[in-house]
């Protein structure tokens, strides 16, 4: 079955605990994206790769890490998770020739930094 | 990436077909018009995507107007299992960058 993987569902762990959010996607898709969502904020794009080896910054890049050093993986980093890194995460991917326009998200990860 | 404004909100009841539009002043000649619905605590799902006058698939119908300055997301008879958001975006084939914004919340009453 084609599907993006998000681990954990659910997350809560404590300020400054390093934390990685894994994401695969068994579809070969060349862009991976993730994205935050927030209550009256909707959702923004964090990180994007259009490659292994080739990220950029979304709108909300800050406190995060990504990298993408396989075509299905691309893991989301924090350094040092803050109280306001809380929030619901989404990965998602798609060929190349859509990019943001026809993706696959993943079925999130909520995490709580307390 | 064009900017786009479209309702925070509406309601409608069973069986009603339901228009919600999306304004794109900006929209530029390579772009596309994208749909995605995302029911609570799931991730986006693609529903439709067009570039001039009209697509329909199974779930929705897109409407374009010549002037793509507008389009409009139709849901035919819609039931309670369409109570969602729904999101208009705007970009070329493969953009990468992709502000999403908040959407349209549909509520369908029985």
């Amino acid at each position: 079955e084609a599907q993006v993987t998000q681990n954990p569902r659910y997350l809560i762990t404590v300020t400054g605990k390093k934390l990685t959010v894994t994401c695969s996607q068994n579809m070969n898709h060349e862009y991976m994206s993730w994205y935050r969502q927030d209550p009256g904020l909707g959702l923004r794009q964090i990180y994007y790769s259009m490659n292994v080896e080739v990220t950029d910054k979304g709108d909300v890049p800050e406190g995060y890490k990504v990298s993408r050093k396989e075509k299905r993986n691309f893991p989301l980093i924090l350094e040092s998770p803050s109280p306001n890194q809380t929030s619901l995460y989404f990965c998602a991917s798609s060929p190349s020739q859509q990019g943001a326009g026809k993706a696959f998200f993943g079925q999130g990860t909520r995490l709580t930094v307390v | 990436l064009a900017k786009t404004t479209q309702p925070i909100s509406m309601d409608s009841y069973e069986g009603q077909e339901v228009n919600i539009t999306c304004s794109h002043n900006n929209i530029a000649t390579n772009d596309y018009i994208t749909w995605y619905q995302q029911f609570p605590s799931q991730g986006p799902r693609f529903i439709i995507q067009g570039y001039k006058t009209k697509v329909t698939n199974e779930v929705a119908s897109l409407f374009i107007p010549a002037d793509r300055k507008s389009s409009t997301l139709s849901l035919p008879r819609v039931s309670l299992s369409d109570t969602a958001v729904y999101y208009c975006l705007v970009g070329a084939r493969g953009y990468q960058k992709v502000t999403f914004g908040i959407g349209t919340k549909l509520q369908v009453i029985p």
